[in-house]
């Protein structure tokens, strides 16, 4: 089992609607949680980050977490063409390295 | 420049070949770490240094990788013998100190390509 799985994708919204992205870990020892986003060609660029059980919310972005479940969530409310990237879920380890998932392809067609 | 700098942004080179990439960190940022991104998938841990040091290399695939950092400022990663499953983006990304925040700077990476 990979540390961090994401949901495959792509996911296809229509502009304003709500995008769901998931996440998976299997390291029950972990602590800190990432959201990345990554233009095409692009490097990544951090978007939220959450530590608690419960939500997070950063303007139009919501960072769920469930430890219980090992389960990770980004919702991004009333999706914008400009929010179409490749989203990637990272869980940090010693030193701060972080370990990324696969990342899922986003669309936000108008 | 106030962004990590990383040279070349592409390079073909045949295989067997050497390549050496490079990476300048944001000024003052003691850690310093390189990724390796393939196509569709997501950042792949290669090595972390804190300073001159390199405090994790866990993640180099094998010993034809290595990578230095010899004043703990510019980074350079060094492939020997290169193979076209070396193929790939390596993104360098550094960071203000170890503290688990989560917040690397990427680069926008070398883009290898092996022939």
């Amino acid at each position: 089992q990979k540390e961090v799985e994401q949901n495959s994708g792509p996911l296809s919204v229509p502009e304003g609607a709500i995008a769901s992205l998931n996440c998976t870990y299997s390291d029950r020892g972990s602590q800190s949680f990432f959201w990345y986003r990554q233009y095409s060609g692009k490097s990544p660029e951090l978007i939220m980050f959450i530590y608690s059980n419960g939500d997070k919310e950063d303007g139009r972005f919501t960072a769920q977490l469930n430890k219980a479940s090992q389960y990770v969530s980004l919702l991004i409310r009333d999706s914008q063409p400009s929010d179409s990237a490749t989203y990637l879920c990272a869980v940090i380890g010693g030193y701060g390295k972080l370990t990324f998932g696969q990342g899922t392809i986003l669309t936000v067609h108008p | 420049g106030a962004g990590v700098s990383q040279t070349p942004s592409n390079k073909v080179t045949e295989k067997g070949k050497y390549v050496e990439l490079r990476c300048d960190p944001i000024s003052g940022h003691t850690a310093l770490y390189w990724y390796r991104q393939s196509l569709g998938q997501g950042p792949e841990f290669l090595i972390y240094f804190q300073g001159t040091g390199a405090a994790d290399d866990s993640g180099l695939p094998n010993d034809r990788f290595f990578a230095v950092r010899p004043e703990g400022s510019v980074s350079t990663l060094k492939i020997q013998r290169t193979e076209r499953g070396d193929s790939a983006v390596y993104l360098c990304a550094s960071s203000p100190s170890r503290d688990d925040t989560g917040e690397l700077f990427f680069g926008e990476g070398s883009r290898l390509t092996v022939l």
